[in-house]
């Protein structure tokens, strides 16, 4: 059973600061690596993908990966009120899969 | 260009109705998925379609739960009878071909079964 977890929050910030949401998997194959936002009544939005060990930036966003601890997180730097979302976290397994496995996602909070 | 089209964007049905969602994949995507999400359960993969074609059912809760993709742009979901179980939204989402796998999602299907 391939698992991915997420602490369900809520992850309260005030504004300006950083937040940091993780994510841990199970299946040590996994290959691919996602952040989706989800506003609440609205559909999961992609902000991240990363594919190998390190950190990737995207303006205010930073994915770290490290597969020797299977742990992938991500970071919001300078935290808006417009960041407050739910943040999931996917994960694809081996290679010529195209299934994505979802957490529950973490519910942030960003306080003005 | 534009992304996923799901229809109907609510749905409200009484138990033992026939319920049909029907969703559009990108222009070009090859991989379509369909999720179902709850707040118990999460964002669930019920089945997906690799070039129209059901690799993986097994997310599928029972028989009254079918889906086709006839030709690349079109696939649909049916449930058949609803119960009031079967309540959740329904996301669709389409890949594309080459390494990325990413996902693109629909805007939902909220149904709600009486």
């Amino acid at each position: 059973q391939k698992e991915v977890e997420q602490n369900s929050g809520p992850l309260s910030v005030p504004e300006g600061a950083i937040a940091s949401l993780n994510c841990t998997y199970s299946d040590r194959g996994s290959q691919s690596f996602f952040w989706y936002r989800q506003y609440s009544g609205k559909s999961p939005e992609l902000i991240m993908s990363i594919y190998s060990n390190g950190d990737k930036e995207d303006g205010r966003f930073t994915a770290q990966l490290n597969k020797a601890s299977q742990y992938v997180s991500l970071l919001i730097r300078d935290s808006q009120p417009s960041d407050s979302a739910t943040y999931l976290c996917a994960v694809r397994s081996g290679a010529g899969s195209y299934q994505l496995t979802f957490g529950k996602g973490t519910k942030l909070s960003v306080i003005p | 260009d534009a992304g996923v089209i799901q229809s109907p964007r609510h749905e409200v049905t009484e138990m033992g109705q026939e319920v049909t969602l029907r969703c559009k994949p990108i222009s070009g995507h090859n991989s379509l998925f369909w999720y179902r999400q709850t707040m118990m359960r999460g964002l669930e993969l019920l089945i997906y379609f690799n070039n129209n074609v059901p690799i993986d059912d097994s997310g599928m809760p029972e028989d009254r739960f079918s889906a086709k993709m006839p030709n690349a742009s079109f696939s649909t979901l049916k449930i058949q009878p609803s119960e009031p179980r079967d309540s959740a939204v329904y996301f669709c989402a389409s890949t594309g071909t080459g390494s990325s796998y990413e996902q693109y999602f629909g805007p939902g299907t909220r149904l709600t079964v009486t």
